[in-house]
């Protein structure tokens, strides 16, 4: 069946630091792709998506582009503030399916 | 802007005892989910369903049930509480996917202790 697998955390980085975490993904079509964020007590909430291969997600200054070739869709930000610190989950669904998520990524930003 | 609400935001049950879950949803969605989320094991799908009175099982669904029958209501059940069900329990919810993919939207998520 379909699966996703990202980089294990936590991950700990400096403020004004680049990010990546990583995301690859099998599944049996052509998925569609989803980073969901998880801040401190509460429930998840989209960051960004892609629906096609070379699609390239971004909201927030995060981005994410759908590697088919690879298929990945790594999670990137330039420059991550303290409020960043959360939960990133990376995620797929194909048609007419319910979402498949990976175990989630902890990040935790330090002034 | 889309809202999910869940009954509680903390639980504590025995052992033993029927356990509702509810959640409520306000835009009109077909589609209602209810995961567990766990450390290190990521949100776990337990039921869902694509229409009222209707019911598939996730990845998960011993030891749970699942009611729907208003739209905008989706209770999530556990007959007989035990340990290993001491969760948190995420309902989300999402449009209609017309042979394609909606975004699901989230509640805040309930975090069930089972003594």
């Amino acid at each position: 069946g379909d699966s996703v697998t990202q980089m294990e955390g936590p991950v700990t980085l400096s403020e004004e630091a680049f990010l990546t975490i990583n995301c690859t993904y099998t599944a049996t079509g052509y998925p569609s792709l989803f980073w969901y964020v998880q801040y401190p007590g509460e429930g998840l909430q989209l960051l960004l998506k892609a629906t096609k291969a070379d699609d390239k997600g971004s909201n927030k200054g995060f981005e994410a582009t759908y590697r088919k070739e690879t298929t990945s869709f790594h999670l990137e930000k330039g420059s991550v503030q303290v409020s960043d610190s959360a939960v990133y989950f990376c995620a797929l669904s194909e048609r007419n399916t319910p979402l498949v998520f990976g175990k989630g990524t902890r990040l935790s930003v330090i002034a | 802007d889309v809202k999910v609400t869940q009954s509680s935001r903390y639980l504590v049950k025995r052992t033993g005892e029927k356990v509702f879950l509810e959640c409520v949803q306000d835009m009109d969605h077909e589609n209602m989910f209810w995961y567990r989320q766990d450390p290190g094991l990521g949100l776990r799908l337990i039921y869902f369903s694509y229409d009222v009175k209707m019911k598939e099982k996730g990845d998960i669904p011993e030891g749970y049930s699942v009611s729907r029958e208003k739209k905008e209501r989706f209770s999530l059940i556990l007959e007989s509480a035990s340990t290993n069900q001491t969760s948190m329990y995420l309902c989300a919810s999402s449009l209609e996917q017309r042979g394609g993919v909606d975004t699901q939207y989230f509640g805040p998520g309930t975090r069930l202790t089972v003594l």
